[in-house]
């Protein structure tokens, strides 16, 4: 059965601090991992990794997929207030379109 | 960019009743939508796949005629949860499909989710 998991469920930071979250994957015919930002609503897109090594980056968000260990980081520095979210990590296989997704952490930014 | 729409945002409903969400895909067309179920503090769960023109792919555990599912054009579908139990209130998301063409990469676009109560 294919697993996304995410670490840490959940974290509490001060705005300025560095954030790191985890997502770990065992699936077969793995094709791409996706990270989405969610607030109240929908999840909104933010990478897409297909390649090891090669880190994304986008402002203060910054992710990079590592596909021998199998897991992807996605780091956030400079955290604001407005970073406080859940953020996803789903997994994309060769065959069709289906996510699965990871459990999400949830990220806490304090002012 | 590509806009999905969903309603209701938010419908209370009593137990044993019908309820219909829709999912609009608002400036592309999408063969394929996605219906996901997301509980408290807890991540999104595909139920199923809209196929336009045929019938839904339901996920494992998931059952078909209680969550009814319709793709009659290209830029919507409808989830009805029939006979709605209190268990079934959840948050429902949809996606839609933007192919990306040959070569290219295709995408799903989220709604801004449904949040289903029943009494």
């Amino acid at each position: 059965e294919d697993k996304v998991v995410q670490s840490p469920l959940s974290l509490v930071v001060h705005e300025g601090d560095t954030v790191t979250l985890n997502c770990s994957y065992e699936v077969t015919n793995f094709r791409s991992l996706l990270w989405y930002k969610q607030e109240k609503k929908a999840p909104t897109f933010l990478f897409m990794l297909t390649s090891s090594g090669i880190e994304k980056k986008s402002g203060r968000l910054s992710s990079i997929l590592d596909k021998k260990e199998l897991f992807s980081i996605l780091n956030i520095t400079a955290t604001q207030t407005g970073d406080s979210a859940i953020y996803l990590c789903a997994v994309k296989l060769t065959a069709g379109n289906k996510l699965t997704f990871g459990g999400g952490t949830r990220v806490l930014v304090k002012p | 960019g590509a806009v999905v729409s969903q309603h209701p945002s938010r419908v209370i409903c009593k137990s044993g009743t019908s309820v219909k969400i829709e999912c609009r895909s608002l400036d592309f067309q999408a063969t394929t939508m996605f219906w996901y179920r997301q509980f408290p503090k807890q991540s999104l769960m595909l139920m199923a796949t809209s196929n336009e023109g045929s019938k839904a792919t339901y996920e494992q555990g998931v059952e078909k005629d209680k969550f009814l599912i319709n793709h009659a054009s290209l830029t919507l579908s409808t989830l009805t949860v029939t006979s709605a139990h209190p268990e079934d209130s959840s948050f429902y998301i949809c996606s839609a499909l933007l192919r990306g063409g040959v070569g290219l990469t295709d995408t799903q676009y989220f709604g801004p989710g449904t949040r289903l109560t029943v009494l």
